[in-house]
């Protein structure tokens, strides 16, 4: 069974740019978390999709959102993006209740 | 305060030791996670419990709900299992509330 990918791995972008990162979950998962990780917060929870709904939300400005599709794949979208914003973005998937299988990340940097 | 705390920060073991990492946490919880992640940033789950005890290969996970505190255990520790731990707990919202991590150096 493939694992969890998230595309792409790496990304550099510029200040005030908007940016979009793709994970596609294990096949027959239906939910899919995305989580922040910085060297001084550590890791944070983002949100959180099932069957296309954002079923739980972390405490994050609005300029972060995201969707689930109904192929369980999902973006995340990151607007007007701040210096602050250089971390590695990783998703998790699940079937919804138990051990979350967690994606490769994507490395953001924000110059 | 944080909502989840690990100790030690840091962990320096000889190849063989016995390993206890600890994790404590203030808010109500649905369940505990111990997470592995290596250099390069790749986080593997280890365990998902709401109570008692669980053991997969050397590792041991334990929690003790009305002391809100869980521990870890390697046995036998070799180099491989040099990583950072992670303790994370499912908070009432559903969200996942994470500890700093331990980062643990087993030396052969």
């Amino acid at each position: 069974k493939a694992g969890v990918t998230q595309t792409p791995r790496y990304l550099i972008k510029t200040r005030g740019q908007q940016v979009t990162l793709s994970c596609s979950p294990i096949s027959g998962h239906r939910s899919v978390s995305w989580y922040q990780q910085t060297p001084g917060q550590g890791l944070q929870f983002l949100f959180e999709y099932f069957s296309e709904t954002q079923r739980n939300k972390g405490n994050f400005p609005g300029r972060f959102s995201g969707r689930q599709f109904s192929n369980s794949r999902s973006e995340m979208n990151v607007s007007t993006l701040e210096l602050g914003d250089s971390a590695l973005y990783l998703c998790a998937s699940s079937r919804g209740w138990d051990t979350q299988y967690f994606g490769p990340g994507t490395r953001l940097t924000v110059l | 305060k944080n909502e989840v705390e690990q100790s030690p920060q840091n962990l320096t073991a000889q190849e063989g030791e016995f390993i206890t990492i600890n994790c404590s946490y203030s808010v109500g919880i649905s369940a505990l996670h111990w997470l592995q992640q290596h250099p390069g940033g790749g986080i593997v789950s280890l365990f998902m419990l709401s109570s008692g005890k669980k053991k997969h290969g050397r590792l041991i996970a334990t929690i003790n709900i009305q002391e809100k505190h869980s521990s870890l255990h390697i046995t036998a520790s070799h180099p491989r299992d040099s990583a950072v731990y992670i303790c994370a707990v499912g908070g009432s919202q559903g969200n996942l509330i994470f500890g700093k991590g331990t980062k643990l150096s087993v030396k052969p």
